[in-house]
């Protein structure tokens, strides 16, 4: 069954650091996200990517963050200078292309990266 | 914009006990409306989904949930629940007018007991 993978699975790194997430979503979707959930809170909309373009982006993406698809089967969010409050899950997800319809409306999502900024 | 609320952090039962997790939404367009399950330490599955039709939606594990336009609810259900359904069940909506943005719960933390 096809999934999706993320990279590593639990980062520790030093407020300031450069942090970069890694994923591969499922090889024929077309539309890529990032999520993130605190500990204790909501699964919150990072990002959404299709076309190689950012589609739509939350207020807490701001400039500290940045998706890239390097190749044909990566996508990452990089956090340039992580501070505390960026400590949390950060979940990849990927769907088909939405012009096909909403038969699926299904997000697939990985398993998770956890971030702990000290 | 929607949200979405889940009344209950944390739901206790015992095996084989009927469940109900609430969910209710809002939203100021149309909505399809989700079920994911999160077990420990792994990802988000998704459980069920309503996109249209029967307001009635079975999903994967026995569960099932009804999708309730007035009163804006999209409960979720299992008439007997086993000791491996103790996981964090998270309700999700996405809008007509933009469903690759999915809004989230807090989750409902279901501990199954023996």
């Amino acid at each position: 069954e096809p999934e999706v993978t993320q990279t590593p699975s639990h980062q520790v790194t030093q407020m300031g650091q450069e942090v970069i997430l890694r994923c591969v979503p499922i090889s024929n979707h077309l539309y890529f996200y990032w999520y993130r959930q605190i500990l204790g809170q909501k699964v919150e909309f990072l990002v959404s990517f299709y076309n190689n373009e950012i589609s739509e982006k939350s207020e807490i993406f701001d400039d500290q963050f940045s998706v890239e698809r390097p190749d044909g089967s990566n996508f990452t969010l990089k956090i340039r200078s992580t501070k505390l409050e960026d400590s949390a899950m950060y979940f990849c997800a990927s769907s088909e292309a939405w012009w096909r319809g909403p038969n699926t409306g299904e997000l697939f999502f990985g398993e998770g990266s956890r971030l702990t900024v000290l | 914009a929607q949200s979405v609320t889940q009344l209950d952090s944390q739901v206790p039962v015992f095996e084989e006990a009927p469940v109900e997790l609430r969910c209710n939404y809002s939203s100021s367009v149309s909505v399809y409306l989700f079920w994911y399950v999160q077990y420990p330490n792994q990802g988000l599955q998704l459980l069920l989904k309503y996109l249209s039709g029967s307001t009635l939606v079975k999903g994967i594990n026995g569960f099932e949930a009804e999708f309730n336009k007035s009163q804006t609810s999209f409960h979720l259900r299992k008439p007997s629940v086993h000791i491996s359904d103790t996981a964090e069940y998270f309700c999700a909506v996405s809008g007509f007018d933009n469903f690759n943005k999915f809004y989230f719960g807090s989750g409902t933390k279901l501990n199954v007991k023996p």
